[in-house]
């Protein structure tokens, strides 16, 4: 069974830093996915990864993905205070469960002017 | 574009009563889940749907049942209402086993008192 792992929890940020949130699974993952979380509203889906080695940058966020470290990143650029939101990342089952998404349980980023 | 539509957004309810949270999505989608969000834990998935007519359980689906007799429709359901079960739902879709994005609905606020 797929399990995720994010780290940190919590994560405070002077406007203009750069951080990294850090995404650890247990078992081989077909697809990683990060999602942004706005407070009191829905997941909105941020990037799709779908091999060993992808990057995808949207803004200020970049997100990569090394599947035999399994390991996922979301690295965040020059932070600004619009940024702030609770990040996750899911990962994909293998085989037969594939078209189920284990969650991590988010980390918690607010960028402080 | 509607994409995915929970009602009711919010409710209370006593310990002991029974509601039905109602999924509707608008995309076709073949798969449909269930999940819970509570402080910390990230989100959890309690039942899932690989197509009409079908059901599966999730990683904690005690106290819930559903039913997906139309393909865009997925019903969770609350028989006897317990304070454990206070948490925000959140309805998703994706389109297929090669496509696994997940698609949110924006939630339901349910207070059990």
């Amino acid at each position: 069974e797929l399990k995720v792992e994010q780290n940190p929890l919590f994560l405070s940020m002077q406007e203009g830093k750069n951080y990294t949130i850090y995404c650890n699974y247990s078992t081989t993952s077909d697809r990683l996915y990060w999602y942004r979380q706005d407070p009191g509203k829905s997941l909105e889906s941020l990037f799709v990864l779908l091999s060993n080695g992808a990057v995808k940058q949207e803004g200020r966020l970049m997100a990569s993905l090394d599947t035999k470290a399994r390991l996922s990143t979301l690295h965040i650029t020059a932070a600004v205070h619009d940024l702030s939101a609770t990040y996750f990342c899911a990962g994909e089952g293998s085989g037969g469960s594939n078209y189920k998404l284990t969650f991590g349980k988010g980390t918690l980023l607010t960028v402080n002017p | 574009n509607a994409g995915v539509t929970q009602t009711p957004k919010f409710r209370v309810l006593k310990t002991g009563q029974s509601m039905t949270l109602l999924c509707a999505q608008d995309m076709n989608h073949e798969y449909m889940y269930w999940y819970r969000q509570d402080p910390g834990m990230g989100l959890r998935l309690i039942h899932y749907s690989v197509g009409e007519g079908t059901t599966a359980k999730g990683e904690v689906p005690d106290g819930y049942n559903v039913s997906r007799l139309k393909k865009q429709n997925f019903l969770l359901g609350l028989e006897s209402a317990a304070p454990s079960q206070t948490s925000v739902y959140f309805c998703a879709s994706s389109s297929s086993p090669t496509n696994t994005e997940a698609f949110f609905g924006q939630g339901t606020r349910l207070t059990v008192v």
